[in-house]
């Protein structure tokens, strides 16, 4: 079974729109963390956040937010006002408390930001 | 500061011919991983390192897939010999000590064409 998914494949939104990427993970850990990385048409993963499983405070950093709520395992994330640099591919990943190191990404959702 | 160095960045070859890729991790990280990406799977991993050693090979597809860390400050990943179906790109990420707080940090990516 999927360990984290993420329903939307891809997102196409006009810019100054808001989007909600989602993600939705699936653990029997009680302690774990949840990432978002940025993969942009250059190739490579960067790092947006880390949230670990006892912190449910949501987090608003600029024009992005997250949203964690453990009631129904999600972990949402949502840009404001969206430009076309925001215009990548998503991805969602979950690390248990067995083996931290070990991450497991979701499939992704790419966003398309048009002008 | 310098970031997670891959090379090459892309590799052509023929089915058959072995291929090595290279990464040096940021310095003072003691992880290393190495994923996959393709359209079908999605970001896999492969296999990581802690302080040189392999910690977690389960990811390695199969035999002809190998991969060491004979320093702290560079890995390899072969493949010998090559096959179409490893056309992907393969990312090293490193991380620092510390567990679970620690987000992993990734290179560009090398683009392996198997032709």
């Amino acid at each position: 079974a999927q360990k984290v998914t993420q329903a939307q494949t891809e997102i196409s939104v006009v810019e100054k729109e808001d989007v909600t990427l989602d993600c939705v993970y699936e653990t029997r850990d009680t302690t774990y963390y949840l990432f978002w990385y940025k993969q942009p048409p250059s190739g490579e993963l960067v790092f947006l956040i880390r949230r670990n499983s006892f912190d449910e405070q949501n987090e608003i950093s600029g024009r992005y937010s997250w949203n964690f709520q453990k009631s129904t395992s999600s972990f949402n994330f949502t840009i404001t006002a969206s430009q076309v640099v925001d215009s990548a591919v998503y991805f969602c990943a979950l690390s248990e408390a067995y083996n931290f190191n070990k991450f497991y990404f979701g499939s992704g959702t790419k966003l398309n930001v048009k002008p | 500061d310098a970031g997670v160095i891959q090379s090459p960045r892309h590799e052509v070859t023929e089915m058959g011919q072995e291929v090595t890729l290279r990464c040096k991790p940021i310095s003072g990280h003691d992880y290393l991983f190495w994923y996959r990406q393709t359209m079908m799977r999605g970001l896999e991993l492969l296999i990581y390192f802690n302080n040189n050693v392999p910690i977690d090979d389960s990811g390695m597809p199969e035999d002809r897939f190998s991969a060491k860390m004979p320093n702290a400050s560079f890995s390899t990943l072969k493949i010998q010999p090559s096959e179409p179906r490893d056309s992907a790109v393969y990312f090293c990420a490193s991380s620092l000590p510390g567990g679970p707080r620690n987000e992993q940090f990734f290179g560009p990516g090398t683009r392996l064409t198997v032709l």
